[in-house]
């Protein structure tokens, strides 16, 4: 059972928007910033948002990322093929003195 | 260009020990906090511990306290992982990851992962 919850599956077409939440609690998301990351298959993880709402450089502005009190979102708009890995968000958490993750979402673009 | 590249992975009996490197390249390792972070096969991603720049703060996943520890040294750019009495529920691929010169602020860059395997 992972800290930080988010939905085991989205889907969504070729062009359409998804959002993907993360729901945290007080020691991690509601006191520091949340960071979104990709992971395709086989591949290591990679940083996709940090700060809440920032995105690293060559990464495309159809990502976005939010955070309002205990959560935390990531919306993709314009999905694409290549779009379908699995997302996790992360952030620290100062009770456990930790990285905490979510389960992780498998998106599947349709 | 940063890289990570880890080494030390392999197959274990319950109760073994390893112990993981990696090298990191194309920035200031001395800079940065510094982690390991695991993935069950199938499974998501497990924090399992992290270390300041000097070295002066560690902070441990809980079910690894006592078993594992990490150490850097500055002056080779690489960072360790020490793994003891390692348990079935161990086997992941290990990730070393940079994070940032804050504690807390984000994980940046992460290596292609060594593969550990602890069974009989």
């Amino acid at each position: 059972q992972s800290v930080l919850t988010q939905p085991p599956s989205a889907s969504g077409t070729p062009g359409q928007r998804v959002t993907i939440s993360c729901s945290g609690s007080s020691s991690n998301i509601g006191r520091n910033i949340a960071n979104w990351y990709q992971q395709l298959p086989g591949m290591a993880p990679k940083l996709l948002i940090y700060g809440n709402n920032q995105r690293p450089s060559g990464v495309p502005d159809r990502f976005s990322g939010s955070k309002s009190g205990t959560s935390a979102s990531l919306a993709i708009s314009g999905l694409q093929s290549e779009d379908e890995a699995d997302y996790y968000c992360a952030t620290w958490d100062d009770s456990l003195k930790g990285w905490v993750f979510g389960g992780g979402t498998k998106l599947t673009v349709l | 260009e940063v890289q990570l590249v880890e080494s030390g992975g392999g197959l274990v009996q319950p109760g073994g020990s390893l112990r993981l490197s990696c090298v990191g390249s194309g920035f200031a390792f001395s800079n940065y906090w510094m982690n390991w972070v695991r993935q069950a096969p199938g499974r998501g991603l497990q924090w399992v511990a992290n270390i300041k720049q000097d070295g002066s703060k560690k902070y441990f996943l809980d079910s690894v306290k006592g078993r594992f520890t990490i150490s850097r040294d500055n002056a080779k750019n690489s960072l360790y992982l020490q793994m003891k009495n390692l348990r079935a529920e161990d086997t992941a691929i290990y990730y070393c990851a940079r994070d940032s010169i804050l504690l807390g602020g984000v994980i940046f860059d992460w290596g292609m992962g060594t593969l550990v395997t602890v069974s009989p």
